[in-house]
């Protein structure tokens, strides 16, 4: 039974660039969370989303980030036009249910913007 | 603002020796909390839970308190391991919410041998 899966890994982009993140829930799981971390800091909250819907968004950025969970596919986190703030670990977590249910954390996809 | 913070941003310990590690939250709606170990370039990875009903939960050499007059959770392992050594993270949820987390900064723990 495959975890949280997410690619890339690691990611170098220029400032100005696209960066496409991908998560893909562990199997049965239907919720998925992305989260932000700043290197020697906790994970900040950015979005909630089902499928095609986005429940929670309250921890986005208003401008450049956007996410989505598709019906077929994974769910993707993408950052228009990347500055070198952008640059952090991207990590998404899912469950089976809405809250006090626990939460599977992916390896995590390293942003770097040079 | 962020509701869970820690007291101790890093602990050092002897192997074999029990940790305590601390938490302290705010938010007195918050009523699930969870432990997560974060190994270096790794993500979180799930320890224990314990739910606002409870003041106490055990799982494998883990402990969870949960002190709700004081909003403080603590996390105690027994007979601490090298393989221990991470970044341990407390975060806390409210039921009926969304179902994000509110993570604290995170305490170090160092396991001498």
């Amino acid at each position: 039974n495959a975890g949280v899966m997410q690619n890339p890994r690691h990611l170098v982009r220029r400032r100005g660039q696209e960066a496409r993140l991908r998560c893909s829930p562990m199997k049965g799981h239907s919720h998925v969370y992305w989260y932000r971390q700043l290197p020697e800091e906790g994970l900040k909250f950015m979005v909630y989303l089902q499928k095609e819907n986005i429940i929670d968004e309250s921890g986005m950025p208003k401008e450049r980030f956007s996410a989505e969970f598709p019906k077929e596919g994974p769910s993707i986190l993408r950052i228009q036009q990347v500055v070198r703030g952008d640059s952090a670990a991207y990590f998404c977590a899912s469950s089976r249910g809405r809250g006090n249910t626990e939460a599977f954390f992916g390896q995590g996809t390293r942003l770097t913007v040079v | 603002g962020e509701s869970v913070g820690l007291h101790l941003p890093t602990l050092s310990v002897q192997e074999g020796d029990n940790s305590i590690i601390n938490c302290a939250y705010s938010n007195s709606a918050s009523d699930y909390f969870i432990w997560y170990k974060q190994e270096s370039g790794k993500g979180p990875q799930f320890i224990i839970d314990i739910r606002s009903n409870m003041d106490k939960r055990q799982g494998q050499r883990v402990t969870v308190l949960l002190n709700k007059t004081v909003k403080h959770l603590s996390l105690q392992i027994a007979a601490t391991q090298p393989g221990d050594s991470a970044v341990y993270f407390c975060a806390e949820n409210i039921e009926g919410n969304t179902g994000k987390l509110i993570f604290g900064q995170g305490t170090t723990l160092q396991v001498k041998p």
